[in-house]
């Protein structure tokens, strides 16, 4: 298996423009996440899904972030005016089962820049 | 509040001594604590985890001790060696606002000098 893949890899941007990331879980994987890594803030988890549904979006920072799931196999998050607080690694992960039960696979993840 | 307490925030070792990494976290009924492996520029992975209905697990030269009254849980690597040098993020289950999380601690930068 390829593992999860993300992309890009790095993206550079300029404030005000919209960011489009991409995500590709482990097949027949059930879950879906996304975090944000910052050396201020951490690790943090904006959304998850569950078979294509969003379960909890509380972590998603405010209204500029969207999260979309159309199939099993795919996966997007949008920030849409970036700003450069934005700049931070984002990965992607998958699990096969619930989240206090199995492991979380990540991504290599997408290093955002906003100017 | 949902809180996972990590120290030391960095360690430095020599090759071949061990490194304890502590993490606390604030809600009893969690039961479940994996801990991460992070290199320079790569993702996070798994290296070890234990669920609540034990005490100790190991792997080789990992181990992972949780404390269930004291709401602690230690990762121990013994015989330390450069390729361990990494940051090291352990994780708490935890269910609140309705949903199940995964809440990490801040990070232990560990540095094993040959």
């Amino acid at each position: 298996d390829a593992g999860v893949i993300q992309s890009p890899r790095h993206e550079v941007t300029e404030m005000g423009q919209e960011v489009t990331l991409r995500c590709k879980p482990i097949s027949g994987h059930d879950y879906l996440f996304w975090y944000r890594q910052t050396m201020m803030r951490g690790l943090e988890l904006l959304i998850y899904f569950n078979n294509n549904v969003p379960i909890d979006d509380s972590g998603m920072p405010e209204d500029r972030f969207s999260a979309k799931m159309p199939n099993a196999s795919f996966s997007t998050l949008k920030i849409q005016p970036s700003e450069p607080r934005d700049s931070a690694v984002y990965f992607c992960a998958s699990s096969l089962g619930r989240i206090y039960q199995e492991t979380q696979y990540f991504g290599p993840g997408t290093r955002l820049l906003v100017l | 509040g949902e809180n996972v307490e990590q120290h030391p925030s960095t360690l430095s070792v020599q090759e071949g001594d061990s490194a304890v990494i502590k993490c606390t976290y604030s809600d009893s009924a969690s039961n479940y604590f994996p801990w991460y492996k992070q290199e320079l520029g790569k993702r996070p992975q798994l290296i070890i985890d234990i669920r609540s209905n034990v005490g100790e697990k190991k792997d080789q030269r990992i181990a992972v001790t949780l404390n269930k009254t004291a709401k602690h849980f230690s990762l121990h690597i013994t015989e330390t060696q450069p390729e361990d040098s990494a940051v090291y993020f352990c994780a708490a289950h935890l269910f609140s606002g309705g949903y199940n999380k995964l809440i990490f601690g801040a990070g232990t930068r560990l540095a094993v000098h040959p």
